[in-house]
């Protein structure tokens, strides 16, 4: 599929906001995704967001859609060491078949320093 | 409720051989996903099975290639390695179209 646009790195401070932003391409996604990644292990599946919703607040994580523009962000509150990782947004594209596939951007490092 | 169990955790091979990585979905799960993780490419899509069919398929060669089984547990084999076949592979299940995804550990294959 076309590309999901993140960007590649960001670091905060132990305490502060984290924002991860992401550019999808399909919009007729049913869901959007935000998957985690840490060292060695598999994908979880951090949260994710109806496509008819503006947004989603689930404990520390908010995540925000602008379908308008086709923009997903992941707000992290009172960022903590351990959420140091990799973060993925991903899309849903669907074929004729009723098969999917979830399409994923490049992926977020989060850095959280001390 | 156990999640997606993918077997082996590790496996190192050399070119031409073949491999087979198995995956057993969460339990009422009938829909399990392959994707492919390297450094260079990211995460890409292999195929998607539903009922023991295949409905989806990426844009891979056809020496990769799998099925499922009728209690949703599914294998991919990868046919006449190539040293850019390493890579960790995903198995994803979700209980139906369209639903979240969720994966296991993955598989790390080495090609030597």
């Amino acid at each position: 599929g076309e590309d999901v646009e993140q960007s590649l790195f960001l670091s905060v401070r132990e305490g502060d906001s984290s924002v991860i932003n992401c550019t999808y391409t399909d919009s007729s996604s049913t869901y959007l995704y935000w998957y985690k990644q840490e060292p060695g292990a598999g994908l979880q599946l951090l949260t994710y967001i109806f496509s008819n919703m503006d947004m989603k607040q689930d404990q520390r994580l908010t995540v925000l859609l602008n379908k308008k523009d086709k923009h997903l962000s992941l707000r992290i509150a009172d960022t903590q060491t351990g959420d140091s990782a990799i973060y993925f947004c991903a899309e849903s594209e669907s074929n004729s078949n009723s098969g999917y596939a979830l399409n994923f951007g490049k992926g977020t490092s989060l850095l959280v320093t001390p | 409720k156990a999640g997606v169990t993918q077997t082996p955790r590790y496996l190192i091979k050399t070119r031409g051989q073949q491999v087979t990585l198995s995956c057993s979905p969460i339990s009422g799960h009938r829909s399990v996903s392959w994707y492919q993780q390297t450094p260079g490419q990211g995460l890409q899509f292999l195929f998607e099975y539903f009922s023991e069919t295949q409905r989806n398929k990426g844009n891979f060669p056809g020496r990769f290639s799998g099925r499922q089984f009728s209690n949703s547990r599914s294998e991919m084999n990868v046919s006449t390695l190539e040293l850019g076949d390493s890579a960790l592979y995903l198995c994803a299940s979700s209980l139906g179209t369209d639903q979240p995804q969720h994966f296991g550990d993955g598989t790390r294959l080495s090609i030597l």
